[in-house]
């Protein structure tokens, strides 16, 4: 059974960092890339960028590009976002999500991680 | 910066039709954008619908379909039941990147 298992949520205060994880099991880990989304309060999705762990290719979306960091360790099956300086407006759900290189088929998600930034 | 634009709220009678849409700054959708479609219950994570325009996942029930109506993405649902009401997002695929629409919100009334 294909599972992608988010880390928990997280409330930090603004200037800090942080690194929330999404893990994989159930398929190969390095044949799928895997998505970074958004989705503030009250809010839509937001697509953040994507990550190929076979190689580390990674694409960010313009919105996100220097804002968030995404990276993955495909020992532990892992990828990763990450803010090096957190800001009250990135209080949001995240979700990972698998995409299906051939058919550009999104279809596996995390059940989200939610960031809550607050002084 | 690329728009992708959904209807933001319809409302459907159950056991009704309902078409929504999923439109691009850019131009007419094709294939070649790879419409995929998610349902998005309150407090749950989205759950994939279709991909690659009109291709179901294996979870996906039968009611819902996906196709391309007038220069749009479209997601069909046939004979609406009372766990259709979610909100509805769409994502098309730019060469590289990815960008969703604001979501539809479906009440079903």
């Amino acid at each position: 059974e294909v599972q992608l298992v988010q880390s928990g949520a997280e409330v930090k205060k603004p200037g800090e960092s942080l690194r929330i994880s999404c893990k994989g099991s159930g398929y190969i880990f390095t044949n799928y890339w895997i998505g970074w989304v958004r989705q503030m309060p009250g809010k839509g999705l937001e697509w953040m960028g994507i990550i190929y762990p076979g190689d580390s290719d990674t694409r960010y979306s313009p919105s996100f590009q220097g804002q968030v960091s995404i990276s993955a360790d495909k020992s532990i099956s892992a990828a990763y976002l990450q803010w090096s300086s957190l800001k009250a407006s990135d209080t949001a759900i995240y979700y990972c999500a698998r995409r299906v290189g051939a058919t550009e088929a999104v279809d596996y998600w995390g059940q989200g991680t939610l960031v809550t930034v607050s002084s | 910066q690329t728009v992708v634009t959904q209807e933001p709220s319809l409302t459907v009678s159950p056991g009704g039709t309902v078409t929504l849409t999923c439109a691009s700054s850019t131009g007419a959708v094709t294939s070649g954008y790879y419409p995929n479609w998610f349902q998005q219950r309150p407090g749950q994570a989205p759950r994939a619908l279709i991909y690659g325009r009109s291709i179901k996942h294996s979870w996906t029930p039968a009611r819902f379909s996906g196709s391309l109506l007038g220069g749009k993405a479209a997601l069909t649902l046939s004979g609406v039941q009372p766990e259709d009401e979610a909100d509805y997002y769409c994502l098309l695929y730019y060469g590289g990147a990815w960008v969703f629409g604001g979501g539809t919100k479906l009440t079903v009334l």
